[in-house]
Parts: structure tokens; C-alpha cells; sequence
């Protein structure tokens, strides 16, 4: 079965500082993958995905995400976070019967101190 | 719409009660999804439309939910004889039609309807 874990609950970073959230699934072929931001009170908005192609992702707000099938991996990157990036990122994939059906990870909790 | 509205925003019920949730997608989205978002559980499919092919109801916890959707477009899901359990934040989506792999086709996300059961 598809699964999509995030091995990091919270996370606590200084604006400013270099930011990696990870994330590994488990899927038995070519992976549709994305990430996802909630703010609180929010619903939840796409930073990037990933389909084919070039395994680095750009996304919104200056976001990025490498997929490595070797390690059956898609983490999100950003070089220098800012206070606003505090919310609940959520890393899926898209399940085996090809609805569109989005298998989510736990989440991970993003905290940024001034 | 611009975007998926849902409503309530925010709904407060007494246990036993029956609770109806609403869901307008983006225009031209033939695609539906229905999650629900509570502590610990992360987020779960409850229920998926497409177009008129038969729903699935793989993700729905129980025979006291349901969910319809009239005309392809407006989606009610509906939670009868409301448990505490239930309380959470249930989450619609919806997409284009076209295969998955399409650039443009990923999920919108609404922003949500609270659920709280007394």
C-alpha cells in the first residue's frame, strides 16, 4: 500500500536559517508527488510538485524539492526562512488507482524564532 | 468561483445531532474530494466524485457519513447521530478533469469546515 511519511513532528528554526523537511514514501511506480502548506485557520496550498522531468522542483515562495528515487525521497527546501513560513507542511502522493487521490504524511509543524 | 468555498466555517453541534457540510468547487472542476483533518490522524480521504461515475466511498469511517453531489457541482456530506469522535476539520478539493500527470491538474483545497461535537 501507498504511504507517505514525515519523520520530523515539529521542527524549530531561526529566521534566516536554512530549512529541510523530509519526507519518504513508499509507492510501487513513478510517483506524483507534492507538498503542501496549511496555515493555521487555512486550507491547504500547493508550494510544488513533482511528475517527471527534472528531479529539482521549484516552488512558490522561494521553496524547492529534490526527488531521489534511490532513497524514495521528495524533501522540501528553502535557503533562508522567514517568520512568515511558521505553519504545518504536508508532503503527498498521489494514490495507485490514479483518481488524483492524495495520500498524506502526518505533517510537520514549523516553528521559526525571531 | 475563484476558489472552493465550504460552509460552515465553523459548526458547534450536540452529540446525536445531524450535521450537514457544504462544498462548492471551482467552476469546471468535475473532480471532488472530501478529507477530514483531526488531531493525530493527520488527513484522511473520506470520499471522491468524478464527473457521473459512481463515488468512492472507500475512505467514509462509518454508515453515518454520506455525501451526495448535485448537478456535478455542489457537494453535501452529511454526519448523522454526530459522535465526539467526529470533531475535526473536514477538507474539500477538487480538480480538473484530464490524467493526473497534467501540469495544471492538482487539487484546490478549500479552507475548511470545523466540527465541533458537545
Amino acid at each position: 500500500a501507498q504511504s507517505v511519511t514525515q519523520p520530523d513532528i515539529h521542527i524549530t528554526v531561526s529566521e534566516g536559517a536554512s530549512l529541510e523537511l523530509r519526507c519518504n514514501y513508499s509507492y510501487g511506480a513513478t510517483p506524483y508527488l507534492f507538498w503542501y502548506v496549511q496555515s493555521p485557520g487555512q486550507g491547504l496550498q500547493l508550494l510544488l510538485k513533482y511528475f517527471s522531468g527534472d528531479t529539482l522542483v521549484q516552488g512558490i515562495k522561494g521553496f524547492e524539492a529534490e526527488f531521489k528515487r534511490s532513497q524514495s525521497s521528495f524533501n522540501l527546501r528553502k535557503p533562508s526562512v522567514h517568520w512568515s513560513d511558521a505553519a504545518e507542511y504536508f508532503c503527498a502522493v498521489v494514490g495507485i488507482s490514479n483518481t488524483g487521490k492524495l495520500i498524506f504524511g502526518q505533517g510537520t509543524t514549523l516553528q521559526v524564532k525571531p | 468561483g475563484a476558489g472552493v468555498s465550504q460552509s460552515p466555517s465553523n459548526k458547534v453541534t450536540e452529540k446525536g445531532k445531524d450535521v450537514e457540510l457544504r462544498c462548492d468547487p471551482i467552476s469546471g472542476h468535475t473532480a471532488l474530494y472530501w478529507y477530514r483533518q483531526s488531531l493525530g490522524q493527520g488527513l484522511e480521504f473520506l470520499i471522491y466524485f468524478q464527473g457521473n461515475s459512481a463515488p468512492d466511498k472507500s475512505g467514509l469511517p462509518s454508515d453515518r457519513f454520506s455525501a451526495e453531489r448535485t448537478g456535478g457541482s455542489v457537494s453535501t456530506l452529511t454526519i448523522q447521530r454526530t459522535q465526539q469522535e467526529d470533531s475535526a476539520v473536514y477538507l474539500c478539493a477538487s480538480r480538473t478533469t484530464g490524467g493526473v500527470g497534467s501540469g495544471a491538474n492538482v487539487l484546490t483545497f478549500g479552507a475548511g469546515s470545523r466540527l465541533t461535537v458537545l
